[in-house]
């Protein structure tokens, strides 16, 4: 199975900061990964397939680049409302696998 | 709208079975894939599995942890994709959720919870 780690695990930045998570794979998964955002309480939501491509009704202050094993996720702009676990997955081979999240909290 | 609505969690002991449901409307869902997922209290997310379309001979696969003891299935004039699961455990208390789509994991349920416990 591949693995997929991040980082950090967690982290805390002031509103309006630039917030940045990596995304790495135990193999070359291409482009083939999505990015989730789950608040508290709440169902996830993709943000970010096929790597890059932000989903339709996202804002675009959330981008996602990398290919092969090392993947980024960006929010431009941290906003309150951005308060959540981001997870990455992989879909290249089955199963596809989750990382073991990151959580975005504001200072 | 896409609405994705999951039923029949509920407590069960070890060794038994339970079938969730994941009522859909909004969109024409025989023409997608459609996958389960699941997280267990306080954890990550797991992908369970999917069924493909009636044009992909409605193929499924599964993780290997619910590998010969779940079924996916789906019934197209309901626009319903169903989850059986047998010979629980209790590892396999979670949320489980729904969604449209295989690849990618678009329009969630609220999920439904699973308590495998005796």
């Amino acid at each position: 199975d591949i693995q997929m780690t991040q980082s950090p695990s967690s982290l805390s930045a002031s509103v309006g900061d630039r917030v940045t998570i990596t995304c790495q794979a135990t193999q070359d998964i291409r482009y083939h990964l999505n990015w989730y955002q789950q608040k508290p309480g709440k169902a996830p939501k993709l943000l970010i397939y096929d790597a890059s491509n932000l989903e339709i009704g996202v804002p675009s202050r959330f981008s996602g680049s990398g290919s092969g094993t090392d993947f980024t996720f960006t929010i431009s702009s941290l906003q309150p409302e951005d308060i959540a676990t981001y997870y990455c997955q992989q879909y290249d081979n089955l199963p596809f696998t989750f990382g073991p999240g990151t959580l975005v909290d504001i200072k | 709208e896409v609405q994705l609505v999951e039923s029949g969690g509920g407590l069960v002991q070890p060794g038994r079975s339970l079938r969730l449901s994941c009522t859909t409307s909004g969109f024409s869902f025989g023409d997608y894939t459609m996958s389960w997922f699941r997280q267990a209290p306080g954890k990550g997310l797991e992908w369970v599995g999917f069924i493909r379309t009636k044009a992909y001979d409605e193929t499924t696969k599964y993780a290997a942890s619910v590998k010969g003891r779940f079924t996916i299935s789906r019934h197209d004039s309901k626009s319903v994709a169903y989850l059986q699961m047998d010979s629980l455990r209790t590892e396999d208390t979670a949320l489980y959720y729904c969604t449209r789509g295989g690849l990618a994991g678009r329009n969630w349920g609220q999920g439904t919870l699973v308590t495998v416990s005796s």
